[in-house]
């Protein structure tokens, strides 16, 4: 089945530096979803792209969707302590109307650690 | 604010009970819907597929009567766990997409911890 490729699995770094994180897959998929979760609590989406090639950016993070539909990455430029968490990418195979509409297959999460 | 709500956020049963958990969907309609499940330090691992009007969909070594969904309405999908043992403790979250002018977008909630004592 398809499995996505997450890296780094764990960073630790200081207050202000930039942070690259990036997935990997041996499928294609159309859409590519970035999530953060803190401990106890559900996935908050931060970055949807829904494009091969699509560069969007939320604040101070941007993503990218690769051109093969194989591969996305997440920055965090000016890290602060809030940054915080797990992250994990996902990705969906199906757009609507699909047999596989809304169902995601999860990275395996890079854990980061901000220290102040 | 939240789009999707789960309840309850934390549970604890005695085994060999059932206990059941909540997915909402807010202020959107959604036909399908998602389980999952989540040991700690790990990544989500997709349980099935919610599908309003019809029966679940499990993914392989699911146990579909121990693992009891049903899509009750467009906003409702409830995940029942039965005859509960303490390796079934876990958190379980679900997630809805809803649709968007560009594609949809899949929203979590916010998480149900099963503690099985």
């Amino acid at each position: 089945g398809q499995q996505l490729n997450q890296s780094p699995q764990s960073m630790f770094i200081q207050e202000g530096e930039d942070v690259s994180m990036n997935c990997t897959s041996s499928s294609i998929f159309n859409t590519w979803l970035w999530y953060k979760q803190d401990p106890g609590e559900g996935p908050v989406l931060l970055i949807a792209l829904y494009k091969a090639g699509e560069l969007t950016s939320n604040g101070r993070l941007t993503a990218q969707f690769g051109i093969t539909r194989k591969d996305s990455f997440l920055n965090i430029s000016a890290s602060i302590p809030s940054d915080v968490g797990i992250y994990f990418c996902a990705g969906q195979s199906s757009n609507a109307g699909g047999t596989s509409y809304g169902k995601l297959t999860f990275g395996q999460g890079t854990i980061l650690t901000v220290h102040p | 604010g939240a789009v999707v709500s789960q309840h309850p956020s934390r549970v604890i049963c005695k085994s060999g009970t059932s206990v059941k958990i909540e997915c909402r969907s807010l202020d959107f309609q959604a036909t399908t819907m998602f389980w999952y499940r989540q040991f700690p330090k790990q990544s989500l691992m997709l349980m099935a597929t919610s599908n309003e009007g019809s029966k679940a969909t499990y993914e392989q070594g699911v146990e579909k009567d121990k693992f009891l969904i049903n899509h009750a309405s467009l906003t409702l999908s409830t995940l029942t766990v039965t005859s509960a043992h303490p390796e079934d403790s876990s958190f379980y979250i679900c997630s809805a997409p809803q649709p968007g002018a560009t594609g949809n977008t899949i929203y979590f909630g916010e998480g149900s911890w099963l503690t099985v004592v």
